[in-house]
């Protein structure tokens, strides 16, 4: 079965710093998909960035980039120059390649940005 | 272009009632998945829907059923209802294999 940790409930930051959101996964299978998204108040699931298991590169979407490391099986967020905005419930999660897409989740980390 | 939208935003049931929660999916997107969020969780998968079939089913009981409409909308139905059973249910649509959409949910409070 797949497994999402995500050890940090809460992280605050100041405004302009960077932050690094922590995610492990634990699975049997040798073609999965890693997401992270953003979950404000409104409750509204927001993608924001997609790595595959077989992708040499690490994923960068904006100020978004992903630290991926299959043999440590972590898959960490990396939020460049925080903004006020990006305070937010962040979910990782894991997708089988192969099947019907089902999504298991970790448990969040909420970020606050303090100005 | 409409992105997925769910009714209601917000309801309040008693114990023992049964509950309908309504998705459209995204424009051009033929799946949809509903996933449960308790209070301080992630979302958990629930099922799929696929060409008006279940195509997967989480680990949920058979009060929750669902079914989905030739014009790809969804329901999701939930028979006696239990304390448990108050959360926030998302729904993601999706054109097979692909990103999946999610609406901003359905907030279930059952007293």
């Amino acid at each position: 079965a797949q497994k999402i940790t995500q050890t940090q409930p809460g992280m605050f930051v100041q405004e302009k710093e960077a932050v690094t959101l922590d995610c492990t996964y634990d699975t049997s299978d040798q073609s999965y998909g890693l997401f992270w998204y953003k979950q404000p108040s409104s409750g509204e699931m927001i993608f924001l960035i997609y790595q595959g298991s077989y992708d040499e590169q690490n994923a960068t979407e904006g100020r978004y980039s992903l630290n991926f490391q299959k043999a440590r099986k972590s898959a960490n967020l990396v939020i460049s120059a925080s903004q006020l905005g990006d305070s937010a419930m962040y979910f990782c999660a894991m997708r089988e390649i192969q099947g019907a897409q089902k999504l298991v989740f970790g448990q969040g980390t909420r970020l606050t940005i303090n100005p | 272009d409409a992105g997925v939208t769910q009714s209601p935003t917000h309801l309040i049931k008693t114990r023992g009632q049964q509950v309908t929660l309504r998705c459209s999916p995204k424009s051009g997107h033929d799946t949809v998945s509903w996933y449960q969020q308790a209070l301080g969780q992630g979302p958990q998968f629930i099922f799929q829907y696929y060409e008006e079939e279940e195509r997967q089913r989480g680990n949920f009981p058979d009060r929750f059923s669902g079914h989905q409409f030739p014009n790809y909308s969804s329901e999701l139905n939930v028979n006696a209802l239990l304390l448990g059973d108050s959360a926030l249910y998302l729904c993601a649509s999706s054109f097979v294999p692909g990103e999946l959409f999610f609406g901003e949910g359905s907030r279930l409070t059952v007293l």
